[in-house]
């Protein structure tokens, strides 16, 4: 049991270039969040799905897309990466429904945009 | 405007003392409240969570909560250098669909000197 995988790790980027943020969970989890992290900062919500099939916009949604793919894998996509976006990339994942739901984290993905 | 706000410290306590941990949230409509802490280069995990006034204690770790002041307070008793790391609180409000989003506050760095 895995728990929150993401990949990569590590990226660097040049302002302009694309790529996208993977991110998978094996709980059989239905909601699913991405967050970035900024030095000093707390986490910020960029996108979430409450169930498959379905997407909404978070706190700092500018510059990004999701998909989410299935129920168990949800994809963060930057299509034209600049600078502001490097940060640290969390994604999170719960049950869904509950107010006492818990959030699990993944590792994180470090994105520098150069 | 959702806000969370936390004691910016850094806070340094010495091995053995009392570590307190304050945050205060904006949405008297909030329900659920988190202490997450966050190891250098690591991703948040959940510590405790509240959800009614009060105390709530677990191990070394009590939350205590007050609506009314809109207040949730986090003290590390016996405080050892493991716990040093940065903790965030969190709160949830319902957003759409079944999904709760969480607000985080930018968190507090805690060092516990042996």
């Amino acid at each position: 049991n895995a728990g929150v995988t993401q990949t990569p790790k590590f990226q660097v980027l040049k302002t302009g270039q694309s790529m996208t943020l993977q991110c998978a969970q094996d709980m059989n989890h239905n909601s699913m969040y991405w967050y970035r992290q900024d030095p000093g900062m707390g986490l910020r919500l960029i996108y979430y799905s409450a169930s498959e099939g379905t997407t909404d916009k978070g706190e700092v949604p500018n510059g990004y897309n999701v998909s989410r793919l299935n129920k168990r894998e949800f994809s963060l996509r930057l299509e034209s990466a600049a600078p502001s976006q490097t940060s640290v990339y969390f994604c999170a994942s719960s049950e869904g429904g509950g107010r006492r739901e818990t959030q699990y984290f993944g590792p994180g993905t470090r994105l520098l945009v150069l | 405007q959702k806000e969370v706000e936390q004691n910016s410290g850094p806070l340094s306590v010495p091995e053995g003392a009392i570590a307190s941990l304050n945050c205060t949230y904006s949405d008297r409509g909030s329900q659920s409240f988190f202490w997450y802490r966050q190891y250098s280069g690591k991703s948040p995990e959940l510590i405790m969570s509240i959800y009614s006034n009060g105390d709530k204690e677990d191990g070394r770790f009590t939350a205590q909560l007050n609506k009314a002041s809109q207040y949730v307070s986090l003290l590390i008793r016996d405080s050892q250098p493991s716990d040093s790391a940065t903790y965030l609180c969190a709160v949830t409000f319902l957003s759409s669909g079944s999904a709760r989003q969480l607000t985080f506050g930018s968190g507090t760095q805690l060092t516990v000197l042996p």
